[in-house]
């Protein structure tokens, strides 16, 4: 199966621009989406289909694509934004198998 | 507001059974697909599960294919998943998750999460 990789950690400034990345050889064919999960509650999608938001989630938060490389990108990051970011996305054995990436937990200082 | 709401998790037995439901409401449930995923202690998310709307298509991940069995109720709105065989290493919250792929199949992603049952498989 494949496998998507993420950096274990991120901070950013309070107000700042951050991007969390997701690499693998999935994300050539098919496009990433992002959840944020904080601690103690179940993950919230924030970015679905490489770069759709759901109804409900600011537009600081975006997402593109490029190669094998998808970006979750905080334009002012916020307090609230602080958690574990996971990005998914098909994998490329089929059969309807879906892959996450490992997290990235962000820090707002 | 969309509800999914999980339970039937505890503590089990290596070998040991255990089923976990999952109700939902508000939204057209027979007409969605469905997922269940896990969450190993202080680790990242996996998926383990899916079931198509009318029940006819299921796959699993292969950590689980062979001992797991998803199904559903449409009538009572309820997706289920039996553990049987069941590891230490299945240890996790399991989260029913609705999935979708948007318009097309170049994506799958979940957008509906319960709050998670806790499974504990130990001696």
């Amino acid at each position: 199966s494949s496998e998507l990789t993420q950096d274990p950690a991120v901070s950013v400034a309070l107000g700042q621009t951050v991007r969390i990345t997701c690499q693998g050889e999935s994300l050539r064919r098919y496009f990433a989406s992002w959840y944020l999960q904080k601690p103690g509650q179940a993950p919230v999608l924030v970015i679905y289909a490489k770069d759709n938001r759901p109804s409900g989630i600011p537009d600081r938060f975006s997402g593109s694509s490029s190669g094998n490389t998808a970006s979750l990108t905080i334009t002012g990051a916020q307090a609230e934004d602080e958690g574990v970011y996971y990005c998914n996305s098909r994998d490329n054995s089929g059969n309807h198998q879906v892959v996450f990436g490992g997290g990235t937990k962000l820090t707002v200082v | 507001e969309v509800q999914l709401v999980e339970s039937g998790g505890g503590l089990v037995q290596p070998g040991g059974s255990l089923r976990v439901s999952c109700a939902v409401s508000i939204f057209t449930f027979r007409t969605y697909e469905m997922n269940w995923v896990r969450q190993a202690p202080g680790k990242g998310l996996e998926w383990v599960s899916y079931i198509s709307p009318s029940g006819s298509t299921i796959y699993y991940a292969d950590s689980v294919k062979g001992r797991f069995t998803i199904s559903r109720d449409n009538a009572k709105n309820s997706l289920y998943l039996q553990m049987n065989s069941l590891r230490d290493d299945d240890t996790a919250v399991y989260y029913c998750a609705r999935g979708d792929d948007g318009d097309g199949s170049v994506s799958y992603y979940y957008d509906y999460w319960g709050q998670g049952t806790l499974v504990t498989v130990s001696s």
